[in-house]
């Protein structure tokens, strides 16, 4: 069975650019969720869906973020513009709805580097 | 709001041997599961192992286990026999059991690097 995947693995933009990030589930899986670690500092939740619809996003740091879920299978992040400070590892993780729905598994994450 | 502290940034074993990673969080909630993630460098994060909180004994994983004291609200990671293929960073985290809304997702620490000396 295939794991969670990320793309792309890295990016490297300058400020005011925009890039969108997109992430492939665990088939079957209908949470999904979206993380971000700014270096040093601890890994942040940023929204969750459930299948295509926005569960929670209260940790999107602001409208520059802009995520999507289309038909419930993969999603997409945007950031527009982008900001020196958005710079870090964004971890996309999906689990089961019902079952053994406690367990999220990861994807590699998407390293983005904003100059 | 709960927190997830991991007080040890960096630690380190050598072969064969065994470590214990820290880890300390502070919630309200009675409900709840606990979990040690480890990511290998360059490497997808995966799960170590998980804990609920209304089991009073502790997770193992093989060379892997917890020492869960729910009254102290600590929640550390031992590490028998230590291997090479351990060499990560080892984070802890907290989701609330009421499933739901901003309760589905994941609290982390700031981690742990673990070198594991051959």
């Amino acid at each position: 069975e295939a794991g969670v995947t990320q793309f792309p693995s890295h990016s490297v933009i300058e400020k005011g650019q925009t890039v969108t990030l997109r992430c492939d589930p665990i088939s079957g899986h209908d949470n999904l969720y979206w993380y971000r670690r700014v270096m040093g500092k601890e890994i942040k939740f940023l929204l969750h869906f459930v299948k295509e619809s926005k569960q929670d996003e209260s940790g999107m740091p602001n409208n520059r973020f802009l995520a999507e879920r289309t038909g419930g299978t993969y999603s997409t992040l945007k950031v527009q513009p982008a900001e020196l400070e958005d710079s870090g590892v964004y971890f996309c993780a999906s689990s089961l709805l019902g079952g053994d729905r406690e367990t999220q598994y990861f994807g590699p994450g998407t390293r983005l580097l904003v100059l | 709001a709960q927190t997830v502290t991991q007080s040890q940034p960096e630690m380190s074993v050598q072969e064969a041997e065994t470590v214990t990673l820290s880890c300390t969080y502070d919630t309200s909630e009675s409900d709840y599961y606990l979990f040690w993630y480890k990511q290998p460098p360059s490497r997808q994060m995966i799960l170590v192992i998980r804990q609920e909180a209304y089991k009073q004994q502790n997770a193992t994983e093989n060379r892997f286990s917890v020492n869960f004291q729910k009254a102290a609200k600590s929640f550390s990671l031992k590490i028998s026999d230590s291997q090479l293929g351990d060499a990560a960073m080892y984070f802890c985290a907290y989701r609330s059991a009421n499933y739901g809304g901003s309760q589905g997702n994941l609290i982390f620490g700031k981690g742990t690097k673990l070198s594991v000396k051959p």
